[in-house]
């Protein structure tokens, strides 16, 4: 069983879309939860980040963690053809070492 | 630029080539990161260097060898490479042992072994 699961799609949307993207773990020792935004041909850039359950939100970006389901989830609303990239979650333990996901990629249709 | 640069950004090697992949971050972080990222997997963390001393080699096979001459700059030296090592690899930083702000990328070197 892998540490972290996540569907890799591709998942299509018309702009305007809701977008909800998701992860499982394992691992209960996992305490920070990230969200890695990749376009193609760039590395992997810092979304959102969370510690512990909880939501976070920032701007039409909303992140959830449930630990007690070990499921989290990144919310897009108001998805625009820019949001079009690969998204990662991410996840870190009290070792401070980050284990991905395997990414799934998302297409806003114009 | 994230702070983190890579070069070169595309690299294509023969099996019996030697090259190297340069690593430079300005952001003053003390933990840098080699990933592997190949199609339709997740990002696998090769080596880690903690304040210049080598902190985790994931069994990587010594065909790749790190080297990191001070806290700002990490190079992977490739020798005898396979085609199944084609891949982004992937430089990254962080401040050691800081949690939930997780690490700042390179845009990545795309490898092609032939």
């Amino acid at each position: 069983q892998k540490e972290v699961e996540q569907d890799p799609g591709p998942l299509s949307v018309p702009e305007g879309a809701i977008v909800s993207l998701n992860c499982t773990y394992s691992n209960s020792a996992f305490q920070y939860f990230m969200w890695y935004r990749q376009y193609s041909r760039k590395g992997p850039e810092l979304l959102m980040y969370t510690y512990s359950s909880g939501n976070k939100e920032d701007g039409r970006f909303t992140a959830q963690v449930d630990k007690s389901s070990k499921y989290i989830s990144l919310f897009i609303r108001d998805s625009q053809p820019s949001d079009s990239a690969t998204y990662l979650c991410a996840m870190m333990d009290s070792s401070y070492k980050l284990i991905f996901g395997s990414g799934t990629r998302l297409l806003v249709r114009p | 630029e994230t702070g983190v640069t890579q070069t070169p950004r595309h690299l294509v090697m023969g099996m019996t080539n030697k090259k190297s992949l340069k690593c430079e971050q300005h952001l003053g972080h003390n933990a840098m990161y080699w990933y592997k990222q190949s199609a339709k997997k997740p990002l696998e963390l090769m080596f880690v260097y903690n304040f210049k001393e080598q902190t985790e080699n994931n069994s990587v096979p010594s065909r790749f060898s790190p080297e990191c001459p001070n806290s700002s700059h990490l190079f992977l030296h490739l020798h005898t490479l396979q085609p199944e090592d084609s891949a982004l690899y992937l430089c990254a930083s962080s401040q050691e042992r800081v949690g939930g702000k997780g690490y700042t990328f390179g845009s990545g070197t795309r490898l092609t072994v032939v």
